[in-house]
């Protein structure tokens, strides 16, 4: 049964950092991993989706890279932004299943 | 792109009652939705999942005479709190799939809150 954590669970930081968000799975066989944002309150965002035949994406400040080997992808933040603060989410899709396991997110606080 | 609608967004109701919940693609078609809830500070958990004209395939520990769910068209999904009760209140969050594509991406609405007084 595939697994997804994410460290650490809170991080807060000065506005212009560059962050490294984690996320862990347990089970490699992967069909793809995507990074989520969330609002308080709100939905989820798509940020990056990582096919399993893919080391890494990017959009804009943001890049995410996968490594099935050891089960981890990572979320790159550059120049942080009191805007960026949220809670980011990273989720798994296996092979022949629609379903996607969530991690237990990282509540992100960028101040001024 | 995609968009996925939920509503009401935020109901409040007395234990004992049924509330339903609607989730709608608005642009495209979905033979496949998702329910999930999420506590507060914790992560999204399955609850079901919803194919259009069939019964929905609910997971472990979620029951399904409590949580009823009918996804009667290509762009609809009702979730149904039968005898609500606190808790059941939570954030409910569903999200489809586009009929006929890859399957890579969901799409997910913005969340319901329902609180059971």
């Amino acid at each position: 049964k595939q697994e997804v954590t994410q460290i650490p669970a809170a991080l807060s930081v000065p506005e212009g950092e560059n962050l490294v968000l984690n996320c862990s799975f347990t089970d490699s066989a992967i069909y793809n991993l995507q990074w989520f944002r969330q609002d308080p309150g709100k939905g989820l965002t798509s940020l990056l989706l990582i096919q399993s035949s893919q080391r890494e994406q990017t959009s804009g400040r943001l890049n995410a890279s996968l490594d099935k080997s050891s089960g981890r992808s990572t979320l790159y933040i550059a120049a942080s932004q009191p805007g960026d603060s949220a809670t980011y989410l990273c989720a798994s899709k296996g092979w022949g299943t629609d379903k996607l396991i969530f991690g237990t997110g990282t509540r992100l606080q960028v101040f001024p | 792109g995609a968009v996925v609608s939920q509503h009401p967004s935020r109901v409040i109701c007395k234990s004992g009652t049924s509330v339903k919940i609607e989730c709608r693609s608005l642009d495209f078609q979905a033979t496949t939705m998702f329910w999930y809830r999420q506590f507060p500070k914790k992560s999204l958990m399955l609850m079901a999942t919803s194919n259009e004209g069939s019964k929905a395939t609910y997971e472990q520990g979620v029951e399904k005479d409590k949580f009823l769910i009918n996804h009667a068209s290509l762009t609809l999904s009702t979730l149904t709190v039968t005898s609500a009760h606190p808790e059941d209140s939570s954030f409910y969050i569903c999200s489809a799939i586009l009929a006929g594509g890859p399957g890579i991406e969901q799409f997910f609405g913005p969340g319901t809150r329902l609180t059971v007084l």
